[in-house]
């Protein structure tokens, strides 16, 4: 069983789109977390869910939402999608901010 | 508050041994390190919790001085299975990623 499983593997869309990113967990963990990954390999964090709390918000545009049905999952909603949202996106979830963090494989996010 | 690794990238041959350093300009609760291979995502390696606490993970180390708000780590015989990128993940009132370093070991 995957520990973590976020869906699709790759996007491509238009620019102006909506989309989603779905994530799930089957750890238990308590805290989720939505990293995006540009093309220089930086690692930035977006978001964070502890018990469906958001407990990290960064400086991301509003077009990002997180949306946390239950402590297994966290999707990740994108509004109007500009060329810059091209990236990796990976989905984390780990028991707590300082214990291990288990990622999913990646969305390949690519704007057109 | 992105941590800075260095270096940046890395060519070592096999057996070779390499530091990898990662400050911050805020303190430090913990450390973590991970690797990750191209096209996979970040794998954990280990953390480290305590300030001048060591750990090892095969022939790979680590060490926390939270005095300097730094970490290390040590690879040491390299093999090419550890060609990747590292990163360090540092948590103060929150959790951030370092600029990574690409590590690349050739026969």
């Amino acid at each position: 069983d995957t520990a973590v499983s976020q869906t699709p593997k790759y996007l491509v869309t238009q620019m102006g789109n909506d989309k989603s990113i779905k994530c799930e967990q089957n750890l238990g963990h308590d805290t989720m977390y939505w990293y995006k990954q540009d093309s220089k390999k930086f690692l930035k964090i977006m978001f964070s869910y502890n018990n469906k709390e958001l407990i990290i918000n960064e400086t991301v545009p509003n077009r990002f939402s997180p949306k946390s049905p239950d402590k297994a999952h966290l999707n990740l909603h994108i509004n109007s999608l500009e060329l810059g949202d091209s990236a990796v996106y990976f989905c984390a979830s780990s028991q707590a901010q300082v214990y291990e963090a288990f990622f999913g494989q990646g969305t390949r996010l690519t704007v057109v | 508050q992105q941590p800075v690794q260095s270096p940046q990238a890395v060519i070592l041959r096999e057996g070779e041994d390499a530091v990898i350093n990662c400050s911050s300009s805020k303190a430090l609760y913990s450390v973590h390190w991970y690797r990750q291979k191209h096209g996979e995502a970040p794998v954990f390696l280990m953390i480290l919790l305590k300030g001048g606490e060591q750990k090892g993970h095969e022939k790979i180390s680590a060490s926390f001085n939270e005095k300097k708000q730094q970490s290390s780590l040590y690879l040491t015989a390299s093999q090419l299975s550890y060609s990747g990128t590292y990163f360090c993940g540092i948590t103060g009132n929150q959790f951030y990623f370092g600029t990574g370093t690409s590590l690349t070991v050739i026969p």
